[in-house]
């Protein structure tokens, strides 16, 4: 059975940063593409980042490059989102997210069930 | 960027009655949709992928279609556990990016 279980989440002051996990078993880690997706509270869905299965390449929305970085240790099963300089704005449950395919970006197949950011003074 | 426009923003709906609900890209996909549902206070799911492929264990009641451009979801005979929100997302470019999102409700 395929498990992301996310963690690091909690209440931050704007400007500082906060590095999320998301530990992976049930599958081949190394074989696929992983994302963060995020969700403000009561808004919709919104892609945040992407790392390839190997970790090479990376891939993030505008509003987030340069103050968020996704990275991935295959040897651990985990995935990692250290995200510096948050604004209030960045406010959201976090999801850790598996891709369908082996080595090739497309759709978010596996969700885990969120951990919460917030940011405030 | 791709823009995705999703319709209806909500939707009311009776048990054992089809709905429909229609996402449109700002550009040609080429199929690379998928459709989530999410309930109440829990994860998003996925439905589709592909445009046209049912996830695994997902209800045969649920049904994607559409090519290019157009993309609908349709759930036939709905059931009360259909409640929820649905999201549609491409994954043709990067950034990703996902419609606003069709909150359904019973009758």
């Amino acid at each position: 059975e395929v498990q992301l279980v996310e963690s690091g989440g909690g209440l931050v002051q704007p400007g500082r940063s906060l590095k999320l996990s998301c530990a992976a078993s049930g599958f081949t880690f190394s074989n696929y593409y992983m994302a963060w997706v995020r969700q403000a509270p009561t808004k919709g869905l919104e892609w945040v980042a992407s790392i390839t299965n190997s970790g090479g390449s990376t891939y993030y929305r505008d509003s987030v490059k340069g103050r968020f970085t996704i990275s991935r240790d295959n040897a651990k099963s985990t995935l990692y989102l250290q995200m510096d300089s948050l604004r209030s704005e960045d406010t959201a449950t976090y999801y850790c997210t598996r891709g369908g395919r082996w080595y090739l970006s497309s759709w978010f197949a596996y969700w885990g069930q969120g951990t919460l950011v917030t940011v405030s003074s | 960027d791709i823009q995705m426009t999703q319709s209806p923003a909500s939707l009311s709906a009776s048990l054992g009655e089809t709905v429909t609900i229609e996402c449109r890209a700002s550009e040609d996909i080429y199929s690379n949709l998928a459709w989530y549902q999410q309930k109440p206070g829990n994860s998003p799911q996925l439905l589709i992928y592909d445009a046209n492929s049912l996830a695994d264990g997902v209800p045969s009641r649920f049904s994607g279609s559409g090519s290019g451009t157009q993309y609908s979801l349709k759930i036939n005979s709905l059931q009360s556990e259909d409640v929820a929100s649905y999201f549609c997302q491409q994954y043709n470019n990067y950034p990703h990016t996902f419609g606003a999102g069709t909150k359904l409700e019973l009758k």
